[in-house]
C-alpha cells in the first residue's frame, strides 16, 4: 500500500523561527516528490517539488533522501502568513498517475 | 500560471439525489484529469484518474458505478455522484495536468454536504 507518513503537528513557532518537517514514504519506486500548502478549506497548492540534490526557493528547502525514502521542509525566518497546513506528496508513477498526499502537517506561525 | 475551476462551490442535497460537479482547465489542455476527496482532518484520497476519451481508472475501493466520471474534452471532466447519501459528504477536489509539466493544477474544490 502507497503511503506517506507526516507528523500531524501543530507545530507553533514564534515569528521568525526557523522550522523543520519531515516524511517519510512507503513506495521505493516513488518517482516524484512534492511539498503542497493547504489552507484551511482551500484547495492545496504546490509549494515546491523536492530533488534528490536538494532545492531552494527562497526561505523554503527541501531535501530528498531516497535511501531512506525521507523527505524535509525547511523554513527559515518564518511568517505570520505561512501558517497553513504542509502536505508531503508523493507521484509514484510519473505520467498519468495520481498523488499520494501525506495528512500534512499544521504549522502555527505566532507573533 | 495554469488555471483550474471547479463547480458549484459547494452544494447541499437531499440523500438520494445525484450531483454533478464540473472541472475546467482554463487556459490550458488537460490530457489527464484526477478527482480527489478529503474528509475533515484527513488527507487527499485520489478518487479516479481520468484521461480524455477514455473510460476512468478507479482506485481501490472507490465505486465506479457510483462516481460517474466523464471527461469528454481536454477541457472538461465532470463527476456525478449517484444517489448521494450522508457519508458522501466531503470536500470533491479535481487536478489537472498536461503532457509536458509534472505538476498537477488544483481547481478550488467543491464542498458536498448530504442531507
Amino acid at each position: 500500500r502507497k503511503e506517506v507518513e507526516q507528523d500531524p503537528g501543530p507545530f507553533n513557532v514564534p515569528e521568525g523561527a526557523t522550522v523543520a518537517f519531515n516524511c517519510t514514504y512507503s513506495n521505493s519506486a516513488s518517482q516524484s516528490f512534492f511539498w503542497y500548502r493547504q489552507d484551511c478549506r482551500k484547495e492545496p497548492k504546490l509549494l515546491m517539488s523536492v530533488y534528490s540534490s536538494g532545492n531552494e526557493d527562497g526561505r523554503f528547502t527541501a531535501q530528498l533522501n531516497r535511501a531512506s525514502q525521507y523527505i524535509s521542509l525547511l523554513i527559515r525566518d518564518s511568517k505570520l502568513s505561512d501558517s497553513a497546513t504542509y502536505l508531503c506528496v508523493v507521484n509514484s508513477g510519473g505520467g498519468a498517475d495520481g498523488l499520494t498526499f501525506g495528512k500534512g502537517t499544521h504549522l502555527i506561525i505566532q507573533p | 500560471g495554469a488555471v483550474v475551476s471547479q463547480h458549484p462551490s459547494w452544494v447541499i442535497c437531499k440523500s438520494g439525489t445525484s450531483v454533478k460537479i464540473e472541472c475546467r482547465s482554463l487556459d490550458f489542455q488537460a490530457t489527464t484529469m484526477f478527482w480527489y476527496r478529503q474528509f475533515p482532518k484527513q488527507s487527499l484520497m485520489l478518487m479516479a484518474t481520468s484521461n480524455e476519451g477514455s473510460k476512468a481508472t478507479y482506485e481501490q475501493g472507490v465505486e465506479k458505478d457510483k462516481f460517474l466520471i466523464n471527461h469528454a474534452s481536454l477541457t472538461l471532466s465532470t463527476l456525478t455522484v449517484t444517489s448521494a447519501h450522508p457519508e458522501d459528504s466531503s470536500f470533491y477536489i479535481c487536478s489537472a495536468k498536461t503532457g509536458h509539466y509534472n505538476e498537477q493544477f488544483f481547481g478550488p474544490g467543491t464542498r458536498l454536504t448530504v442531507l
